[in-house]
Order: C-alpha cells, then sequence, then structure tokens
C-alpha cells in the first residue's frame, strides 16, 4: 500500500459528461501528480500541485483541470468526455525533497 | 527522439537472469527510475539512479547507467513468476520535481516455470 488513495476505482460515464477523480495523497506530502494511461499513449504526466498551487503541467487537454485543497486533496475534473479519454487515471504524491513519487491504484474512467 | 523507450516483451524461464533495457532522451535528466506495474495494480517503485552513478545493486536488482549512449537496463537475478508483470523505465526531466517523469511504453516480462 502506497498510502495513495484514489477514489472512485471504475467509472462509466457516457461520451459529454463531466466526472471528478480524487485522490489524497500520502500523509506529508505536499506535491501531486496525476497521469493518464491509455493503450496508445502509454503513461502521460499531466499535471503537477505542491502546496495547493500549480507547478507544473504536461499533455493535459483544456477540457481537463485540476485543483488542490487545503487539506492537500487533490481534484482532477475531465469535461465534455469522449471515447478516447477512456483510461486509467493515475495520482501520484511525493515532497519536492524526495527521489520518488508514491502512486495511488488508479481510476479506471472507461467513456461508452 | 522524444520518447524513451523500451522493447514491448521479454520472455525467460524461472531462474534465469531477466535484463530489461531503455534508451531516455534527455541528457540532463536527474534521475531515472523503474517501475513495476502488476495487473490490476498501480505503478510500484522498483530502483531509481541517480545521474552521476554508473550502477546500483539492490538485493536481486541491478540497474546499469551507461550516460553517454542514454542506456538504462535494469537486471533482475534468478527470475520468479511473481516478477511477471509490466516494467517501465522513467526519467525525470524537470530535476526539482521528481513526479514529473517521462515514461516508456513498457516491457511486459513473462516467466515461464
Amino acid at each position: 500500500d502506497s498510502g495513495v488513495t484514489q477514489t472512485p476505482k471504475h467509472l462509466i460515464t457516457a461520451t459529454g459528461q463531466r466526472v471528478t477523480l480524487r485522490c489524497s495523497p500520502r500523509s506529508g506530502d505536499l506535491s501531486v501528480y496525476w497521469y493518464q494511461q491509455s493503450l496508445d499513449q502509454g503513461l502521460q504526466f499531466l499535471i503537477q500541485y505542491y502546496n495547493g498551487e500549480e507547478r507544473a503541467k504536461g499533455n493535459i487537454l483544456e477540457r481537463f483541470s485540476a485543483q488542490q485543497f487545503p487539506d492537500l486533496h487533490s481534484e482532477l475534473n475531465l469535461s465534455s468526455l469522449e471515447l478516447g479519454d477512456s483510461a486509467l487515471y493515475f495520482c501520484a504524491s511525493g515532497n519536492l525533497r524526495n527521489t520518488e513519487a508514491f502512486f495511488g491504484q488508479g481510476t479506471r474512467l472507461t467513456v461508452v | 527522439g522524444e520518447d524513451v523507450e523500451q522493447s514491448l516483451f521479454l520472455s525467460v524461464r524461472e531462474g534465469d537472469s531477466s535484463v530489461i533495457n531503455c534508451t531516455y532522451t534527455d541528457s540532463s535528466s536527474t534521475y531515472l527510475y523503474w517501475y513495476k506495474q502488476e495487473p490490476g495494480a498501480g505503478l510500484q517503485l522498483l530502483t531509481y539512479i541517480f545521474s552521476n552513478m554508473d550502477m546500483k545493486q539492490d538485493q536481486r536488482l541491478t540497474v546499469l547507467l551507461n550516460k553517454k549512449d542514454k542506456h538504462l537496463s535494469l537486471r533482475i537475478a534468478d527470475t520468479q513468476t511473481g516478477d511477471s508483470a509490466i516494467y517501465f523505465c522513467a526519467e525525470s526531466r524537470d530535476g526539482g520535481s521528481q513526479g514529473n517523469l517521462i515514461f516508456g511504453k513498457g516491457t511486459k516480462l513473462s516467466v515461464k516455470p
């Protein structure tokens, strides 16, 4: 158990809808990272938050957004969903002083 | 190129050594990582190596780094059936943000009894 909690584990929704994925980082970790894992693109870094502020941005679509709350949990919002958004979404947490990030079990999103 | 590259499949017999290879792209990468993903599970960090090192050994795992060729390898000694998984190589391109990683597509390791 990495100590990173993601909910829900599975999500099925229709095209055009909006969903919110939630991540609770490990105790003491200030950074949260979001990744998307799909069959064709592999694992891609989406975005990082550090202590409530956006710190780095990767290949995140404009339809997607994230935030980190004062209690350090984070939410990834995916809107106007398309079939191609079906993927496993991972959250990881870490601390800038650490050399590693700890990954959650992921949320499997299926868009139908 | 832009990608971190790995071969997609590797099959070995139980008890043999497995060697998974990776080429990365950014010579300024600070850390290089190996992650393991078992079916239906998240990513588990196996080991990492700092870019100024050539080798790192951790029990059955040996990581070799050739900075000149931008080549990284993971050797698993005495491979067991429980080692069957997908192994991802990743590089950290932002020296101050160890979670901002560029991953390879993963190597699926199959271990035959």
